[in-house]
């Protein structure tokens, strides 16, 4: 099972900063199956980056993914109050497909 | 527009059985890899059951916390997909959402509003 591990527990900052969340794996993801999920206070999960990098339908280009083999990042610019939630990273190209423990943004 | 609608959560005893019912529409059901994601109450996401589409053999893939109780079905002629969980006990107690992936660009592209699974005595 490959295992997630996404860093910080919990983000801090305020309107109009950067947030860069991390996600590690505890072997290589295929970069085609590594997502990020937004969840907002009593919402359900939405797909904000998928294939590492690129943009879900709709997600503002302040949203952007990077990176490849075990590590990820998940970068927010010019940071907006909406914007605070969790973020999940998830890999399903080999099951079991697994989800991070998620990070906390708070604005 | 897409939606995922899940029903059949409620309360149900330590040992019993409930199935739940995710009805799809917005999207071309049938080419759909369909997946059951759960989140217990404050908790992270947890992956429970996948099924492929009939075009791509229509097989079930399942984690191990769930192996051998949960079973995935899907009927197309209804875009429908299923959960049937068995020998539940209180882990099991979560929001459990019916999520798609009909894009097949390494991600789940939907997701259902989710229905809540209270297993208790």
């Amino acid at each position: 099972e490959i295992v997630l591990t996404q860093s910080p527990g919990t983000l801090s900052l305020s309107p109009g900063e950067r947030a860069t969340l991390s996600c590690r794996a505890s072997q290589s993801v295929d970069s085609t199956y590594l997502a990020w999920y937004q969840q907002k206070p009593g919402q359900t999960p939405s797909l904000l980056i998928y294939g590492a990098s690129s943009r879900a339908t709709g997600i503002p280009d302040r949203f952007s993914g990077s990176g490849s083999g075990t590590d990820f990042t998940l970068t927010i610019s010019r940071l907006e109050p909406e914007d605070s939630a969790m973020y999940f990273c998830q890999q399903c190209g080999t099951p079991p497909y697994t989800f991070g423990q998620g990070t906390k943004l708070e604005i | 527009e897409v939606q995922l609608v899940e029903s059949g959560g409620g309360l149900v005893k330590p040992g019993g059985s409930l199935k739940l019912s995710c009805a799809a529409s917005g999207f071309p059901f049938n080419i759909a890899w369909m997946n059951w994601v759960r989140q217990a109450p404050g908790k992270g996401l947890e992956w429970v059951g996948r099924i492929k589409s009939e075009v791509d053999d229509g097989t079930a893939v399942y984690p191990a916390p769930v192996r051998g109780r949960f079973i995935v079905s899907r009927d197309d002629s209804k875009n429908m997909v299923y959960l049937q969980m068995d020998s539940l006990t209180t882990e099991d107690t979560a929001v459990y959402y019916c999520v798609a992936d009909w894009k097949h660009a390494g991600s789940f592209d939907s997701w259902g509003q989710g229905t809540l699974v209270t297993v208790s005595s």
